[in-house]
């Protein structure tokens, strides 16, 4: 499976916003070059925040927002709020899930 | 609402076995593709194994291949994970999730494997 490429961490000052990127995504034609996005604190469930790219699950708030340029995808959090600070994971999986690829994560501190 | 419980997990030696088990409420197990994704300590995400709604598709990591066996219950709502033969790299958190189109719906706290003499 190809690897997908996060930072280890990223850091905000609530009301700003930030980017996580998640690069190693494949473009050609396919299942392969849709993205998903999670965010996750240790314990608790991994909450889907984006699927396909850039769209949101119901109830998940508009601050987030995804989109890929080539072989990166990018998840920005806008107005950075203290509860926004967990680890964020990207992945890739075709709808068959012949290929399932998690990044290694990106911690998010709000300062 | 939707929920995955799941259970199953503890402390077992190298070389030993666990079922797992997740019970989904608040939905019919049999509409989706059903998967197990695991965290080590200090670790990301890591996924695991995966199977469709009428268990003709099984789907494994390298890394549990011929050691995990996935399985599926829908009349039972629940589904399973057979982790045999473990080591201690295989201690995680174990999540199960619903595969929804390319993405994954995780509604559960897990359950903690430890592998360890």
């Amino acid at each position: 499976q190809s690897a997908l490429t996060q930072p280890a961490s990223v850091s905000g000052s609530p009301g700003q916003s930030i980017t996580i990127s998640c690069t190693g995504v494949r473009s050609d034609a396919g299942d392969y070059k849709y993205v998903s996005w999670y965010q996750h604190n240790p314990g608790k469930a991994p909450k889907l925040i984006i699927y396909d790219v850039s769209h949101r699950p119901s109830g998940v708030s508009p601050r987030f927002s995804g989109s890929k340029s080539g072989n990166t995808a990018s998840l920005t959090i806008s107005g950075l709020q203290a509860e926004d600070e967990a680890d964020y994971y990207c992945g890739s999986a075709t709808t068959s899930s012949t290929h399932v690829v998690f990044g290694g994560g990106t911690k998010l501190t709000v300062l | 609402e939707v929920q995955l419980v799941e259970s199953g997990g503890g402390l077992v030696q190298p070389g030993g076995s666990l079922r797992l088990s997740c019970v989904a409420s608040g939905f019919t197990l049999g509409d989706f593709p059903m998967h197990w994704v695991r965290q080590a300590p200090g670790k990301g995400l890591e996924w695991v194994s995966g199977i469709n709604w009428n268990s003709v598709n099984i789907h494994y990591a390298e890394s549990v291949k011929g050691r995990f066996t996935i399985s599926r219950d829908n009349a039972k709502n629940t589904l399973y994970l057979q982790v045999n033969s473990l080591r201690p790299e295989d201690t995680a958190h174990y999540y199960c999730a619903r595969k929804v189109g390319r993405a994954f719906d995780f509604r559960g706290q897990g359950t903690m494997v430890n592998v360890s003499s």
